[in-house]
C-alpha cells in the first residue's frame, strides 16, 4: 500500500462550485500534513501546512485533517479558472527528517469558466 | 514570483555531454533539496543538503551529482546521462529544523536528453 493516496482525476468544475480533494494515508505516527498546488510547467507551491485533527481554513482554502480515518481533503470554496491546476497532497513525520516528505499522485483540477 | 531561483529553465543535452543544474535561495533556509518530476507524477526526492551536509537517495544514479557550495547554493552535475533521465527538475529549500515539510519550490529546469 503507498503511503499517500489520492486520486488523480482528472476533476473538471464549473466556476464558483465547491471542489473537494482528498487523500488517505497509511503509517499515521506523529504527521504533519500539506498541501500543493503545482501548475503546468512549474513548481509546486504550498497552500496548507497542518498538523491538528480538523480544520484550517485560508481564504477561499478549507484543509481539513481526520486522523481517526486517515482522510485529508481540501475544499476550494467559489473555485475560479485559475485554480486550475494539479494539487498534491503530502505529509512528513512530526521528528526532523529531511528526506521523508512523503507526497501522494496528484489531483488534476480544471475549474471551466 | 518564486524566492528560489533555478538555471537553466531549459536544458537539452547528449547522452556524452556535461552540464549543471543551479539553484540559488536568499531566505536563508538552511536546507535545500533536489527532486525529479516526470510528467504526471509526484516529485521525487533526490538529494538533500541540511546544514551544508548531505543526505543521498540510495536509489539515485551516480550520473546525478550534487554540490552544495554554500547554505544558499545548489547545483547538480549531470554526466552520461539517459534519455529516460529527461525530466523536470526541481529545487526546493526549507527553513531548516522547523516545519520540514514547508518547501519552496524553484520553477525547475526541464532536462531533455537526446
Amino acid at each position: 500500500q503507498k503511503e499517500v493516496e489520492q486520486d488523480p482525476g482528472p476533476l473538471s468544475v464549473p466556476e464558483g462550485a465547491i471542489v473537494s480533494l482528498n487523500c488517505t494515508y497509511s503509517n499515521s505516527a506523529f504527521q504533519y500534513f500539506m498541501w500543493y498546488r503545482q501548475y503546468s510547467r512549474k513548481g509546486p507551491e504550498l497552500l496548507m501546512y497542518t498538523y491538528s485533527s480538523g480544520n484550517k481554513e485560508d481564504g477561499r482554502f478549507t484543509a481539513q485533517v481526520d486522523k481517526s480515518s486517515k482522510y485529508i481533503s481540501l475544499f476550494i470554496r467559489d473555485s475560479q479558472p485559475s485554480d486550475s491546476a494539479t494539487y498534491l497532497c503530502a505529509k512528513y513525520p512530526m521528528k526532523t527528517s529531511y528526506d521523508k516528505v512523503i507526497f501522494g499522485p496528484g489531483t488534476s483540477l480544471s475549474v471551466i469558466p | 514570483d518564486t524566492e528560489v531561483t533555478q538555471t537553466p529553465k531549459h536544458l537539452v543535452m547528449g547522452m556524452t555531454n556535461k552540464k549543471s543544474l543551479k539553484c540559488e535561495q536568499h531566505m536563508g533556509h538552511r536546507a535545500m533539496y533536489w527532486y525529479k518530476q516526470k510528467a504526471k507524477k509526484p516529485p521525487e526526492l533526490m538529494f538533500v543538503y541540511s546544514y551544508e551536509k548531505l543526505s543521498i537517495n540510495e536509489s539515485v544514479p551516480s550520473r546525478f551529482s550534487p554540490e552544495c557550495p554554500n547554505s544558499s547554493l545548489l547545483n547538480l552535475h549531470l554526466h552520461a546521462l539517459q534519455p529516460e533521465d529527461s525530466a523536470l527538475y526541481l529545487c526546493a529549500s526549507s527553513l531548516g529544523t522547523l516545519r520540514v515539510g514547508e518547501l519552496f519550490f524553484g520553477e525547475g529546469s526541464r532536462l531533455t536528453v537526446l
